[in-house]
């Protein structure tokens, strides 16, 4: 089955510097990459998604990047803010595969003011 | 509030106790799954309906575990014999066919289990 890997597994910047996580997939075969957001005791939030026929879609501050080829996808944000800080989750998911996603293990980003 | 809901939020149950999860999606998404997160993990894919139909179920779903979605409408998650593993976030989610294939899942806000 498909495997994700996200790093790093924490991130602690300055208010108004850029974010970078990275994840990793195994399946060639994925065809959408979606980000979650999950505050503590909340609910994951999906922020941005990319399908496999792009290779970059940006919102405002958020942007995220896709190598097909490496079989690897980023989250950028620019700009970061104290809100910002969360956990993000990278996802794969196959369309043979119901579309079910598989996650990556979480990044503990930390913007501090 | 139009988004996906979960009843009940938390749940504190013994070992060996039957409990059940219920999940209301959006209205029209005809797809729904289930996810388990442990602290510090991302979603782990359980089981998925489409419509009433459940077309799919992971290893980690044991055989004490059942699912169902009547009418294809909410759906239900019962744990029987429960143990202290099952402590867990049971998230629920759904989607339905956008352009081009793929689905967005949007989530509920998780039912906290623990088993003591």
């Amino acid at each position: 089955g498909e495997n994700v890997e996200q790093h790093p597994s924490t991130l602690s910047v300055q208010e108004g510097d850029s974010a970078v996580i990275k994840c990793t997939y195994s399946d060639s075969a994925s065809n959408y990459f979606p980000w979650y957001k999950q505050e503590l005791g909340k609910r994951p939030q999906l922020i941005i998604d990319i399908r496999s026929n792009v290779g970059e879609k940006k919102d405002q501050r958020i942007a995220v990047t896709l190598n097909k080829t490496a079989k690897h996808f980023s989250l950028h944000i620019t700009e970061t803010q104290p809100e910002d800080s969360a956990v993000y989750f990278c996802a794969a998911s196959i369309p043979s595969s119901n579309y079910k996603l598989t996650f990556g293990k979480g990044t503990l980003l930390t913007v501090n003011p | 509030d139009t988004g996906v809901s979960q009843d009940p939020r938390h749940k504190i149950t013994k070992r060996g106790q039957n409990v059940t999860f219920r999940c209301d999606p959006i209205s029209e998404h005809n797809r729904l799954y289930w996810y388990r997160q442990t602290l510090g993990q991302g979603p782990e894919f359980l089981t998925y309906f489409q419509n009433e139909a459940q077309l799919e179920k992971s290893r980690l779903l044991s055989d004490r575990f059942s699912a169902e979605r009547p009418k294809g409408s909410f759906s239900t998650l019962e744990i029987q014999r429960t143990e202290q593993g099952d402590s867990a976030m049971y998230l629920c989610a759904s989607s339905r066919l956008l352009g081009q294939g793929t689905y967005e899942q949007y989530f509920g806000p998780g039912t906290r289990l623990t088993v003591t």
